[in-house]
């Protein structure tokens, strides 16, 4: 099973400011990667597949990159929607999931 | 709109079997793959089992293997998710998730539904 490690666990910054969440696999997934967005009391939401194609709808300051092992979601000047719980996840087997990483307002 | 609306959920007696259902709107059902992801209170995601188009290709994760059973009726245009000797450690909200395939072959989640919540305690 390939298992999935974001860090940091939380992440305090401003708005305004750009935020860098990182996902590290245990072994190669190619570019095979998705990034979701969580706030409380909802559904995930899609923003990023194949590491760094953003889904439908989402705004341009989200913006993935990565191969292999690791790889960065980038939020390039925050607002204030944007604090909210991160996960990567994959499928090579079968579907896994980042621990996620929290991202709170300093 | 495409949405997927799931219900079922409930307060359940450890043992117990529960069913949850998922249906779609906005979107031809039968294309798609389906997943039951679910997130226990305060924790991350989980994903729990995949059903293929016509229902001949279904995985579980280790933790429900045996126990919880996915099938989906195409006519009706539904999901289920049939739990059954349910514990503790199943409580959660449980989401369906539409599976979407890149040009890549990757499989990640693109529609979500809003989740319904199983609590199993005595």
């Amino acid at each position: 099973e390939i298992v999935l490690t974001q860090s940091p666990v939380t992440l305090s910054l401003s708005p305004g400011q750009r935020a860098t969440l990182s996902c590290r696999a245990s072994q190669s997934i190619s570019r095979y990667l998705a990034w979701y967005q969580q706030k409380p009391g909802q559904a995930p939401r899609l923003l990023i597949y194949d590491a760094s194609l953003r889904a439908t709808g989402i705004p341009a300051r989200f913006s993935g990159s990565g191969s292999g092992t690791d790889f960065t979601l980038t939020i390039s000047s925050l607002e204030p929607e944007d604090f909210a719980v991160y996960y990567c996840q994959q499928r090579s087997n079968w579907y896994t999931f980042g621990q996620g990483t929290k991202l709170e307002i300093k | 709109e495409v949405q997927l609306v799931e219900s079922g959920g409930g307060l359940v007696q450890p043992g117990r079997s529960l069913r949850l259902s998922c249906a779609p709107s906005g979107f031809t059902f039968f294309g798609y793959e389906l997943n039951w992801v679910r997130q226990a209170p305060g924790k991350g995601l989980e994903w729990v089992s995949s059903i293929n188009t016509i229902g001949d290709a279904i995985y579980y994760a280790d933790s429900v293997q045996g126990r919880f059973t996915i099938s989906r009726d195409n006519a009706k245009n539904s999901l289920y998710l049939q739990m059954d000797s349910l514990r503790a450690e199943d409580t959660a909200v449980y989401y369906c998730a539409r599976v979407a395939v890149s040009g890549y072959y990757f499989y990640f989640m693109d529609v979500w539904g809003k989740g319904t919540t199983v609590t199993v305690s005595s």
